[in-house]
């Protein structure tokens, strides 16, 4: 399997540009992660799917962020309009569920830069 | 709310062997995980421990006590590419499942 896929591998965009961010799972997992990895504040979960559907979204930060995943093998996170204060690297990680000792596998991130 | 703690920065020689705590307070526990992240790269799954003792992979270990929210990671013989972040990450509860809550990371910096 390729593991989790994240496209762009890196994104530069000014402020107030729409950003989206894209995940490819690995096939079989039905849980899937978006976090955000800053120094000041480390690994932060943003938002986790089950079987595709929306189950904690109280990491996202504002009404600026969304994530989508409309199929087993895609999701989207997207930042409108984009801030400064949004630059970090973005990780989208997947397992094969949630159940006791099953971890996270993660794509190799995108690095966002607003300016 | 989830608190779990861990040191900056740590370094260490070739050779030696080193600790990394992480203590951890939060709403609910299901296991710990360890990752490393080698600097520009995802995290990487290292071990899980879900009660208390010791796990034993190679040159890694890790220890958790359940009753203290106390885990280390050991690592013994190390190399420089041992050099890298780890992260200790809780699995605590949401939405009806359990899902990892990571610290902020140790750096360790191996050096000769």
């Amino acid at each position: 399997d390729a593991g989790v896929i994240q496209s762009p591998r890196h994104e530069v965009t000014e402020m107030g540009q729409e950003v989206t961010l894209r995940c490819k799972p690995i096939s079989g997992h039905n849980s899937l992660f978006w976090y955000r990895q800053t120094m000041m504040r480390g690994l932060e979960l943003l938002i986790y799917f089950n079987n595709n559907v929306p189950i904690d979204d109280s990491g996202m930060p504002e009404d600026r962020f969304s994530a989508k995943m409309p199929n087993a093998s895609f999701s989207t996170l997207k930042i409108q309009p984009s801030e400064p204060r949004d630059s970090a690297v973005y990780f989208c990680a997947s397992s094969p569920g949630t159940g006791i000792g099953t971890e996270a596998f993660f794509g190799q991130g995108t690095r966002l830069t607003v300016v | 709310g989830q608190n779990i703690d861990q040191p900056t920065e740590m370094t260490a020689t070739e050779g030696a062997i080193v600790q990394i705590n992480c203590t951890y307070q939060t709403s609910g526990f299901n296991g710990l995980f360890w990752y490393q992240q080698h600097a520009g790269e995802a995290p990487t799954f290292l071990s899980y421990n879900v009660l208390d003792g010791l796990e034993e992979k190679g040159r890694f270990s890790s220890f958790l006590s359940r009753s203290k929210g106390y885990s280390y990671l050991l690592l013994k013989e190390l190399q420089m590419k041992d050099s890298a972040s780890y992260l200790c990450a809780v699995r605590t509860p949401s939405g009806g499942s359990y899902i990892p809550t990571f610290g902020r990371g140790t750096s360790l910096i191996v050096h000769p």
